[in-house]
């Protein structure tokens, strides 16, 4: 099993929907956990980051961490075409290096 | 304006004609890393450095090597490039604070062709 899981879309979503992206991880030491928008030809910006479990919102994002199922997610409210880029979780803890889901691409239409 | 610097952004290049990707950052930095991005396997750690002097290998350290001569520079080099090499590489820089989080800044990314 892989560290870290992610589903790498594409995910389409007409603008203004709720966007749900989560991540499965295997790891029972990580503790940090962050989201990162990756627009195309771009490199990766942290967007959301969360120290182990529950919830932290930001604007229209909001990052929940649930530890007892190692299953993290980042909801986006009132989705924009701006919004569209790919989205990577990322995770660490103990001596574990920053670990990077796959990415999940995310279109959303206008 | 903090940034991290990464050049060349594209580079098309031959089996084994050696090549340097430059990476600098403004913002005093302790902490500076290189990876590589590929479809289906997501963000791969290359090397990193702690500080001055001071490298390590990451998950894929085969192939290339690294400096850190002065703080706000970390080059990555392909002694001999081959076609498996061929990537979108992303150098990021941290400072120790927000390392124990785990925060990085990321450069735009190089993109590297190998024929």
């Amino acid at each position: 099993q892989k560290e870290v899981e992610q589903d790498p879309g594409p995910l389409s979503v007409p603008e203004g929907a709720i966007v749900s992206l989560n991540c499965t991880y295997s790891n029972s030491a990580f503790q940090y956990f962050m989201w990162y928008r990756q627009y195309s030809r771009k490199g990766p910006e942290l967007l959301m980051y969360t120290y182990s479990s529950g919830n932290k919102e930001d604007g229209r994002f909001t990052a929940q961490v649930d530890k007892s199922s190692k299953y993290i997610s980042l909801f986006i409210r009132d989705s924009q075409p701006s919004d569209s880029a790919t989205y990577l979780c990322a995770m660490t803890g103990g001596n574990t290096p920053l670990v990077f889901g796959k990415g999940t691409r995310l279109s959303v239409i206008a | 304006e903090a940034q991290v610097t990464q050049n060349p952004r594209y580079l098309i290049t031959v089996t084994g004609k050696k090549l340097t990707v430059t990476c600098s950052q403004n913002m005093n930095h302790e902490y500076m890393s290189w990876y590589r991005q590929d479809p289906g396997l997501g963000l791969r750690q290359i090397y990193y450095s702690m500080n001055v002097e001071v490298t390590d290998k990451g998950d894929v350290p085969e192939g290339y090597k690294v400096s850190r001569k002065e703080k706000r520079n970390f080059p990555l080099i392909l002694e001999s490039p081959s076609p498996n090499q061929t990537s979108l590489y992303f150098c990021a820089s941290a400072d120790y604070l927000e390392l124990a989080k785990n925060i990085q800044y990321f450069g735009a990314g190089t993109r590297l062709s190998v024929l």
